[in-house]
């Protein structure tokens, strides 16, 4: 079973900072979708960014990108210029096929004014 | 786009009482939608993927019988919980994906319901 694996339970990054979230997961598969989503005090989940697992580019979505290294099943997410709406939850995820959605446990991040 | 809503957003009940929750796609039609339920401080857990015309399939250990979820339209799933404790009390969060277009694969996600189960 795929399994998805978020190692920082907390990150904290001062206003204006980079700050980068790791996310590791474990497949045999060779094609898959990887997802970073965002969940604010409010608990809406908010799709961040999505990742296809043939592409090799990395997917970029304005301050938010990802550095997807297949080989070594990694999935990290960096955040440029950081904000304190960017304050939240998050939480990495994987989907294989018509499979359901697998979560990793979730990252805190704090951002310092 | 890909907008997902969710009544109500809060909801208390009795014990013993059943609870409907409504989950909607606004902007585009989903034959899949998802439930969810989520602890405090914790990740989502799959409760049950629910498919337009058919029956829910439930995770490993979801009581279909407490956990009715039908599946009307394209647009619309509905969770009752039924004969409500207060253990059920969570939230309960709904996604779904498209049905059509480049983004089959992604789930959007409802705001929550808070339940409450005194």
């Amino acid at each position: 079973a795929q399994t998805v694996t978020q190692s920082q339970p907390e990150m904290s990054v001062q206003e204006a900072e980079t700050v980068t979230l790791s996310c590791t997961y474990d497949t045999s598969e060779s094609d898959y979708y990887l997802f970073w989503y965002k969940q604010p005090p409010s608990r809406q989940m908010i799709l961040v960014i999505r990742q296809e697992a043939y592409k090799q580019q990395n997917a970029t979505e304005n301050r938010f990108s990802v550095n997807f290294q297949k080989a070594a099943k990694s999935f990290s997410l960096k955040i440029s210029d950081s904000q304190l709406g960017d304050a939240a939850m998050y939480f990495c995820a994987f989907l294989q096929g018509a499979q359901k959605l697998v979560f990793g446990q979730g990252t805190r991040l704090t951002i310092n004014p | 786009g890909a907008v997902v809503s969710q009544h109500p957003s809060r909801v208390i009940c009795k014990s013993g009482t059943s609870v409907k929750i409504e989950c909607r796609s606004l902007d585009f039609q989903a034959t899949t939608m998802f439930w969810y339920r989520q602890f405090p401080k914790q990740s989502l857990m799959l409760m049950a993927t629910s498919n337009e015309g058919s029956k829910a399939t439930y995770e490993q250990g979801v009581e279909k019988d407490k956990f009715l979820i039908n599946h009307a339209s394209l647009t619309l799933s509905t969770l009752t919980v039924t004969s409500a404790h207060p253990e059920d009390s969570s939230f309960y969060i709904c996604s779904a994906s498209p049905h059509s277009g480049g983004t089959t694969d992604t789930q959007y996600f409802g705001p929550g319901t808070r339940l409450t189960v005194l």
